[in-house]
């Protein structure tokens, strides 16, 4: 059964770079029936979709994100990565790591890693 | 961006009674070119990753029990159990994957009465 594992830093200053990576087991992350994505959700708040990325295909990022985020796919070691730069307090959130179903874009969401507290403070 | 609104925010349920949550879209989510309504349930517990249930608005993910069902067109949208279990004491959300950014419902608190 596929699982997905968030690591990386749990605390991040303001200012910098938060960078996570997704490990992907008991499956091939270079299909192209699945998109490799990441979603966050702020203490007290909602979930937020930040963005996805697919094997040979274009990464699809949130609007309100896109001109801090990037998402990388990294197949020899079965991971994918996020990188969201110039942080804020804003930016304290559980963030998870996911795979989609795709029919084109990114599309449901059959697994979910456990998700993983990272806070933004000096 | 597409608001997912859910109701109610929370749910009290006897064992073995129906519950019901809905969710509501601000704009369709229906595709016109192959009639597929681009929404997903989930389900999650504390300590737990969520867990898919249903996609296409009413497609049972593999796995899920039968007394999970979806329902629902364009913008309204219903997650039906038709029998309560105690194990489903959980926090549910609908997903809507038809246009970027993917958006979520605020989530129902489902507990037993």
């Amino acid at each position: 059964q596929l699982q997905v594992q968030e690591s990386g830093p749990r605390l991040v200053r303001p200012s910098e770079t938060l960078s996570l990576t997704c490990g992907v087991s008991g499956g091939s992350i270079s299909s192209r029936s699945y998109y490799w994505g990441w979603i966050r959700q702020p203490p007290g708040k909602g979930l937020e979709w930040i963005g996805s990325i697919s094997y040979g295909a274009s990464a699809y990022y949130n609007p309100s994100l896109q001109s801090r985020v990037t998402i990388s796919l990294d197949t020899s070691k079965k991971q994918f990565s996020l990188r969201l730069s110039s942080v804020t307090a804003a930016d304290t959130a559980v963030y998870y790591c996911a795979r989609q179903a795709t029919t084109v874009t990114p599309g449901e969401i059959d697994s979910w890693g456990q998700g993983t507290l990272v806070t933004v403070s000096s | 961006d597409i608001v997912m609104t859910q109701s109610p925010d929370s749910l009290g349920v006897s064992l073995g009674e129906r519950a019901t949550i809905n969710c509501k879209s601000s704009q369709t989510v229906l595709s016109s070119s192959n009639n597929k309504n681009y929404l997903a349930w989930y389900q999650h517990k504390p300590g737990q990753p969520p867990r898919l249930l249903i996609y296409w608005a009413s497609m049972r993910e593999s796995g899920v029990p039968d007394r999970f069902s979806g329902s629902g067109s364009g913008t309204d949208f219903t997650l039906t159990i038709s029998s309560l279990q105690a194990e489903d004491v959980a926090l549910y959300f609908c997903h809507q994957y038809y246009s970027i950014p993917a958006t979520f419902g605020q989530g129902t608190r489902l507990d037993i009465k």
